[in-house]
């Protein structure tokens, strides 16, 4: 079945350093893949997405980029601010057409990002 | 912009009680899902509904049961708690738009918690 793993972390790192979350996935097709943030008591928000190989999804200063020859979809920012402290969620979706819209998600990173 | 609304945000039960976790979107949405948030194991799927009527098996079903109500409601119901499923449960929507990928929106959590 498919399946996403990611980094675990925790992962801590001071102002303006630069971040990169891995993910890796295992899917029979060609899925689309996604990072999603979850803030302190709040549920999950749609971070970015990609949809296709070689496809970049950005969004607030996050990157990620499709790589299907090593099923990657890493997280990267160049420059974090304390408010990016959250849980990083990577995701896939097979799209296998049908109804199955479901979502397989990673365990998730927990980042904090000190002043 | 309600979006997708859970009730309640906390709860503490006692073992063999019965709860129903309520969750209403208001975006006319065709998919909703229910997940469980666990440390440590990302989220996982309970139950999901492709749409008003239908309602299918996630990953971890056992020990629930959901009730699509209409297009804008989906309820999860334990009805005899036990303390494995003192978990963040979270409900999500999606707009079916033949294999385009929207993403889900998800609300922002029940808390509970089984003694």
């Amino acid at each position: 079945g498919d399946s996403v793993t990611q980094m675990e972390g925790p992962v801590t790192l001071s102002e303006e350093a630069f971040l990169t979350i891995n993910c890796t996935y295992t899917a029979t097709g060609y899925p689309s893949l996604f990072w999603y943030v979850q803030y302190p008591g709040e549920g999950l928000q749609l971070l970015l997405k990609a949809t296709k190989a070689d496809d970049k999804g950005s969004n607030k200063g996050f990157e990620a980029t499709y790589r299907k020859e090593t099923t990657s979809f890493h997280l990267e920012k160049g420059s974090v601010q304390v408010s990016d402290s959250a849980v990083y969620f990577c995701a896939l979706r097979e799209n296998s057409g049908g109804s199955n819209y479901k979502l397989t998600f990673g365990k998730g990173t927990l980042l904090t990002v000190n002043p | 912009n309600a979006g997708v609304t859970q009730t309640p945000k906390f709860q503490v039960l006692k073992t063999g009680q019965s709860m129903t976790l309520q969750c209403a979107q208001d975006m006319n949405h065709n998919s909703m899902y229910w997940y469980r948030q666990d440390p440590g194991m990302g989220l996982r799927l309970i139950y999901y509904s492709a749409s008003e009527g239908t309602t299918d098996k996630g990953e971890v079903p056992n020990g629930y049961n959901v009730s699509r109500l209409n297009k804008r409601e989906f309820s999860l119901r334990l009805e005899s708690a036990a303390p494995s499923q003192t978990s963040v449960y979270f409900c999500a929507s999606r707009q079916n738009r033949g294999r385009s990928n929207q993403p889900q929106h998800f609300g922002d959590g029940t808390r509970l918690s089984i003694l």
